[in-house]
Parts: structure tokens; sequence; C-alpha cells
């Protein structure tokens, strides 16, 4: 079983929906990332949090929220899709020092039409 | 500025011969550190190799190792004796700052192919 969790692994909406994203980690991580990829960006942190009651805005965070419902859960929520949204979203984790890798979950892509 | 430049457009490299990835970082933090993952067309991504700005020797990992030259601020990827599972997407990041304040931010990738 992964150690990284996120469902659903494929979506598509239509423009306007509000859809969630969800991610569950076993690895007993405290630092919970959201990530989106685009072909030719890279990778850009859209939310991140250090612990359960910490909530912290990425790079592009707009039109976007975080819920951390417990330490191994941080889900993802467009309120209301629009197709740039259209995308690959990686969760990851890592532990609370600062040369620690993330470890990433499988990744959702997710299509917005 | 971007943080994190990653040039080259895509990669060939020989099976079995060595190969360089590039990467220059843009940072005025005295503490940071450098991460390389893989990514290949299944589309998870692996962390592959780690190196500390201050760490005194090159981080190593297997095949793997990391060209630091902290004056000129580059992090290169070497992979040496290429495997055609090598070929895939190769992401150089930046952690800059500290506890809450600490934030990583990727470059927009390599992609390497291995020929046979």
């Amino acid at each position: 079983d992964a150690d990284v969790t996120q469902t659903p692994r494929n979506r598509i909406t239509k423009t306007g929906k509000r859809i969630m994203l969800e991610c569950s980690q076993t690895k007993g991580h405290d630092r919970m990332y959201w990530y989106r990829q685009d072909p030719g960006l890279g990778l850009r942190l859209i939310y991140y949090s250090f612990d359960v009651k910490d909530i912290n805005k990425g790079e592009i965070s707009d039109g976007y929220s975080v819920s951390r419902q417990a330490q191994a859960k941080f889900s993802l929520s467009l309120e209301s899709a629009i197709p740039n949204q259209t995308a690959l979203y990686f969760c990851a984790t890592s532990l609370g020092t600062d040369n620690s890798p993330l470890h990433f979950g499988n990744g959702t892509r997710l299509t917005v039409t | 500025a971007q943080k994190i430049t990653q040039t080259q457009p895509g990669m060939f490299v020989q099976e079995k011969e060595a190969v360089t990835l590039d990467c220059t970082y843009d940072t005025s933090d005295p503490s940071y550190g450098l991460f390389w993952y893989k990514q290949p067309s299944s589309g998870e991504m692996i962390f592959l190799i780690y190196q500390g700005s201050y760490d005194q020797q090159n981080a190593t990992e297997g095949r793997y190792s990391l060209n630091f030259q902290k004056a000129r601020k580059s992090a290169n990827l070497v992979i040496s004796a290429s495997q055609l599972g090598d070929s895939a997407m190769y992401f150089c990041a930046m952690r800059e700052g500290a506890g809450a304040n600490s934030k990583l931010t990727f470059g927009k990738g390599i992609t390497l192919s291995v020929r046979p």
C-alpha cells in the first residue's frame, strides 16, 4: 500500500463545480503539501500545513482551499472549478526537518471542461 | 529572477554512459538545501538525492551524485552508467528558510532519454 494516497486518481468535472481532492498518509509526517504540475512549468505549491492547526498559502493559492482534518489527512478543494485548473495535482508529506525530502502521492489528474 | 533554473530542453545519453543534468539556483539565504527528483512516464515523483548548503562533500546515492559548486550556485546531477529505466523527467528543487518559513521551489524539469 502506498504511504501517501490520493483520491481520486483521475477526475473530469465541469466548470463551476465544487470538487475535493483527498490525501491521506501513513508515514506519520507532520508536514503536508499540495502541488500542481503543468507541462513546462514544473511543480508549484498551492498550500502547505506543518501541523493540524497550521495552514499556509503557497505561490498559487487563489481559487483553492484546504482542510487539515487530522495529522494524516489533508484535502484540497476547488470551490468553483475553471478550465485553467486542469492539471496534475500532487500531495506530499515530509518530516519536520528542513533537510527532509518530500514523499509524494501518485497524483490526481484533474480535467475541468 | 527564477529561483531554480533548468535550461536543458531535453537530454539524450547512450546506455551505460554518464550524463550530467544542470541546475542553477538563486538565493540569498545562507542555509538552504537542494533536492533532485525523478518523474518517470508513469507520473510518480521519486526522491533521488539531497545536498545541504553547509555540506562539505558532494552528495552521492548509488549511481547518482551531485556536483555542488556553491560559488557558481549550481547543483548538477550526475548519473553514472545510464540505464534504460533512467529515461524520465528530472526536477531540481531548493528549500530556503527554516521552520514555518521553509519553502521548497521546483525547477521546470529536464527530460532525459536513454538510448539502447
